[in-house]
């Protein structure tokens, strides 16, 4: 089946302690993309990946990095988190752009 | 600053009517718009798309129209129907099609 996957899909850390959420999909996509969605702000492109090692930022990038060595996965990395990047946040991915964008389920961050 | 705007939080239409879900960008240099659907805790799925060279895209019941002058878009779906309930988002792509920016979302509820 066709999809993009995130992990993990819950998670409750606490300020400061590195995490890493993993984005892999497995349509062989070139593009791919981390987003964040806060209410009242609908989603923001945090950083985007247009192929392998490929990578710049989205309109939110503070705080974040991502790395893209391998073609399926685009993992989102916070050094440091802080309470303000608590969020819910989505990874997707397309064959080209600009096309449509397959998203993953989410993943729901609580930083405290 | 938003530069895609749904104005509209939520709509409720009776099931069998017409839903007109709105959306307004401020960058002329868009050139590529798309709407996803949201259900709960699941991530956003494409619905359809319209490239800035053409004013309309149909597929089955998804019209979205595309009026340029003005910055606006809207999707039309007709008939509506209960499983339509759900939150749709707009988007636009920067010419790059690398960036996307993301409206707020309209929670569209259909009433049977």
């Amino acid at each position: 089946e066709a999809q993009v996957t995130q992990n993990p899909r819950y998670l409750i850390t606490v300020t400061g302690k590195k995490l890493t959420v993993t984005c892999s999909q497995n349509m062989n996509h070139e593009y791919m993309s981390w987003y964040r969605q806060d209410p009242g702000l609908g989603l923001r492109q945090i950083y985007y990946s247009m192929n392998v090692e490929v990578t710049d930022k989205g309109d939110v990038p503070e705080g974040y990095k991502v790395s893209r060595k391998e073609k399926r996965n685009f993992p989102l990395i916070l050094e440091s988190p802080s309470p303000n990047q608590t969020s819910l946040y989505f990874c997707a991915s397309s064959f080209g752009v600009p096309g449509e964008q397959f998203f993953g389920p989410g993943t729901r961050l609580t930083v405290l | 600053d938003q530069q895609v705007k749904q104005n509209s939080p939520s709509l409720s239409v009776q099931e069998g009517r017409i839903s007109i879900l709105n959306c307004d960008y401020t960058n002329s240099m868009f050139d590529y718009f798309l709407w996803y659907k949201k259900y709960p805790a699941e991530g956003p799925t494409f619905l359809i798309s319209i490239s800035s060279i053409k004013d309309k895209n149909e597929d089955g019941r998804f019209t979205v129209f595309l009026n340029k002058s003005a910055k606006h878009l809207s999707l039309h779906i007709v008939p509506s129907q209960p499983g339509d309930s759900a939150v749709y988002f707009c988007a636009a792509s920067d010419p790059t099609g690398n960036q996307f920016y993301f409206g707020t979302g309209t929670s569209l509820t259909v009433i049977p």
